[in-house]
């Protein structure tokens, strides 16, 4: 167990809608990060947000938009669902911003299906 | 260009055997990370093993390690006396510094079905 929780395990819905996966950091954590793991883009990096700032951007779709709030918590929308859309989505923590040497611990991820 | 290589979709070992699993990356920063993930059929992400590129040592996890060659731009994986539970996915990743100032997200290779047999 890595400490880093993610909600809901799985999630079914159907293209257009709008949905909302959430993630808590480990104890201590102040950096979240976001990536999507799918068969034909393998695994990306979404976003990173540190003490409930935007930090570094990666592959984030304009549909798709996270937030960090005051108790560290994280969350991803994601809106006007495309079927393309469906993959494994993982949150990871670790503890500082910035260098390269610091190592993210995963959640259990929330496997989205579009239908 | 790809920044992280993992050249063997799959690999079957027997049990007991050691395993080396082969990454190559490519970057310009003096300064970056290295990580090896394993991903069982389960889904999650299990941190293994991190290398510094000012390490002088290659880093070491109990049955891990990480055979560092910087010239090379190479970090194999190696797992000594593999046990049946070491079939997964395994993943190698770089996280470069970001030109915003800190550091970008882990940049992953495609990975390796590792599977070991009786």
């Amino acid at each position: 167990d890595s400490g880093v929780t993610q909600t809901p395990k799985h999630l079914i819905t159907a293209t257009g809608q709008r949905v909302t996966l959430r993630c808590s950091p480990r104890s201590g954590d102040l950096s979240v990060y976001w990536y999507q793991q799918s068969l034909d883009q393998g695994l990306q990096f979404l976003i990173q947000y540190y003490n409930g700032e935007e930090r570094a951007k990666g592959n984030i779709l304009e549909r798709f938009s996270a937030q960090q709030f005051p108790d560290l918590h994280s969350e991803l929308n994601l809106s006007s669902l495309e079927l393309g859309d469906s993959a494994l989505y993982f949150c990871a923590s670790s503890a500082q911003p910035q260098g390269p040497t610091d190592t993210q611990y995963f959640g259990p991820g929330t496997r989205l299906t579009v239908l | 260009a790809q920044k992280i290589t993992q050249t063997q979709p799959g690999m079957f070992v027997q049990e007991k055997e050691a395993v080396t699993l082969d990454c190559t990356y490519d970057t310009s920063d003096p300064s970056y990370g290295l990580f090896w993930y394993k991903q069982p059929s389960s889904g999650e992400m299990i941190f293994l093993i991190y290398q510094g590129s000012y390490d002088q040592q290659n880093a070491t996890e109990g049955r891990y390690s990480l055979n560092f060659q910087k010239a090379r731009k190479s970090a194999n994986l190696v797992i000594s006396a593999s046990q049946l539970g070491d079939s997964a996915m395994y993943f190698c990743a770089m996280r470069e510094p970001y030109s915003g100032g800190g550091a970008d997200g882990l940049t992953f290779g495609k990975g390796t079905h590792l599977i070991i047999q009786p």
